[in-house]
């Protein structure tokens, strides 16, 4: 059984702070996305990251996953409230099967106005 | 238009009942899934379809049993559901492994 550990898993701040959650694991895997969760609704995917080492920015959100393949991490610059939501990851493993994916416990992010 | 649909939205039951969660896709995609979201936000996978043939059954009580009539619908159906089966359900669909999950807006169970 994997280890996926999501950290923190609460995270409270202020509009126009920064922050970074992580997503880290023992095992490689050949991809990883991140999804963000909306309250009372379905996770949406926000970017997959394939490449050790890959940076990828999705307008405030800058993804990262790790050069092992191992961990991601996620950091958003000057966070606002529509910014707030359970984000998820969800690594692929290699030799995927059927698209299955496990995902971590997630970190939810509050951000207040 | 609604990409991945699930009825109910919302569903109260007394523990015993027998209870069917719908979901419908009409992004064409071959693959369903059920996720299981617990009070602690985890989301864990239950079955996949694929083409309407089971792939993957993870360690789910026989009470649940999943059914696929054509590849753009996937129902769950819970036989003599448990306090333990609260939860919230989600359907999920994908084009292939690895790719984009695109999942409905969930149902919450709660059985009393």
């Amino acid at each position: 059984t994997q280890l996926l550990e999501q950290s923190p898993q609460f995270l409270s701040i202020q509009e126009g702070e920064n922050l970074t959650v992580y997503c880290n694991s023992s095992s490689v895997f050949s991809s990883l996305q991140w999804y963000r969760q909306e309250p009372g609704e379905g996770p949406v995917l926000l970017v997959t990251v394939v490449t050790g080492g890959e940076v990828k920015k999705l307008k405030r959100l800058t993804f990262q996953f790790g050069d092992a393949r191992k961990d991601s991490s996620l950091h958003i610059t000057a966070a606002q409230p529509g910014d707030t939501g359970l984000y998820l990851c969800a690594p692929a493993r290699l030799g995927n099967q059927g698209g299955k994916l496990i995902f971590g416990q997630g970190t939810e992010l509050s951000v207040k106005p | 238009d609604t990409a991945v649909s699930q009825t109910p939205k919302y569903l109260v039951t007394q523990m015993g009942n027998d209870k069917s969660i719908k979901c419908e896709q009409n992004l064409g995609h071959d693959t369903m899934y059920w996720y299981k979201q617990d009070s602690k936000k985890f989301l864990k996978i239950m079955f996949s379809y694929n083409n309407k043939e089971l792939i993957i059954n993870e360690t789910v009580p026989n009470r649940f049993s999943p059914k696929s009539p054509d590849k753009a619908h996937l129902n769950l159906h819970i036989n003599s559901l448990e306090l333990g089966d609260s939860a919230v359900y989600f359907c999920a669909s994908t084009s292939g492994g690895g790719n984009e999950q695109y999942f409905g807006p969930g149902t919450r169970l709660t059985v009393t």
